[in-house]
């Protein structure tokens, strides 16, 4: 598609059910990120694929989260059992290339959906 | 503590007026400083992107600049106009790395 998409774009839950969030990123490109931002912090990196695989996960804050990508494209983060805490704005953001890789200017560019606000009730 | 500091925390500026906003960071080694705005509601969006030997870059009324060597940067806004409210984050990244580092925004809300 034209941009990345993010749904639903917004989500209310009670705590202790299980979420999921959809990332379609822009078509063509290989890497894509999951933020998390909160009331008046900055963005949180959670989780990083390059393709399918995800050789960095090390943002993701425990076990009750996780996500996939499949065929290089749509990625779902799901995060079980929510808690109060988990209330923030996912944000999936895609790039053409990985940021380890050189390129052309316009393919630094990270561009960001609009995010999925989360309530945990 | 954070690799990126952004100052003013927030400021409200008169409708036509200019503004600088700073950002500075301790990220090594340098890549890239990318500006993006993000209006309430939606994702950020690209304002410009230096690598170490940009000194100054212009996105119609948005001025960026950097100093690599006191590993500060700035955002000017001149003439601003009510569409400009929103929160400014400045976002670093290092060499060879694919994370990134994040502001906490400037918040800026332009009054008529």
């Amino acid at each position: 598609g034209a941009g990345v998409s993010q749904s639903p774009s917004n989500k209310v839950t009670e705590k202790g059910k299980d979420v999921e969030l959809r990332c379609d990123p822009i078509s063509g490109h290989t890497a894509l990120y999951w933020y998390r931002q909160s009331l008046g912090q900055g963005l949180e990196f959670l989780i990083y694929f390059q393709g399918n695989s995800a050789p960095d996960k090390s943002g993701l804050p425990s076990d009750r989260f996780s996500a996939e990508r499949t065929g290089g494209s749509v990625s779902t983060l799901t995060i079980q059992r929510t808690q109060q805490e988990d209330s923030a704005v996912y944000l999936c953001a895609s790039r053409l290339l990985p940021f380890s890789v050189g390129g052309p200017s316009g393919a630094n560019v990270l561009t960001f959906g609009a995010g999925s606000r989360l309530t945990v009730l | 503590k954070n690799q990126v500091e952004q100052s003013p925390q927030s400021l409200i500026i008169l409708e036509g007026k200019n503004c600088t906003l700073q950002c500075n960071y301790t990220v090594s080694p340098f890549s890239n400083l990318r500006w993006y705005k993000q209006d309430t509601g939606r994702g950020p969006v690209s304002l410009t992107i230096m690598t170490f030997s940009e000194n100054t870059k212009s996105n119609g009324r948005y001025t960026a600049t950097l100093d690599a060597d006191t590993k500060q940067s700035s955002l000017h806004i001149t003439a601003s106009q009510l569409s400009d409210s929103a929160s400014y984050i400045c976002v670093v990244s290092a060499e060879g790395n694919n994370r990134l580092a994040f502001g906490k925004g400037n918040q800026v809300v332009v009054i008529p």
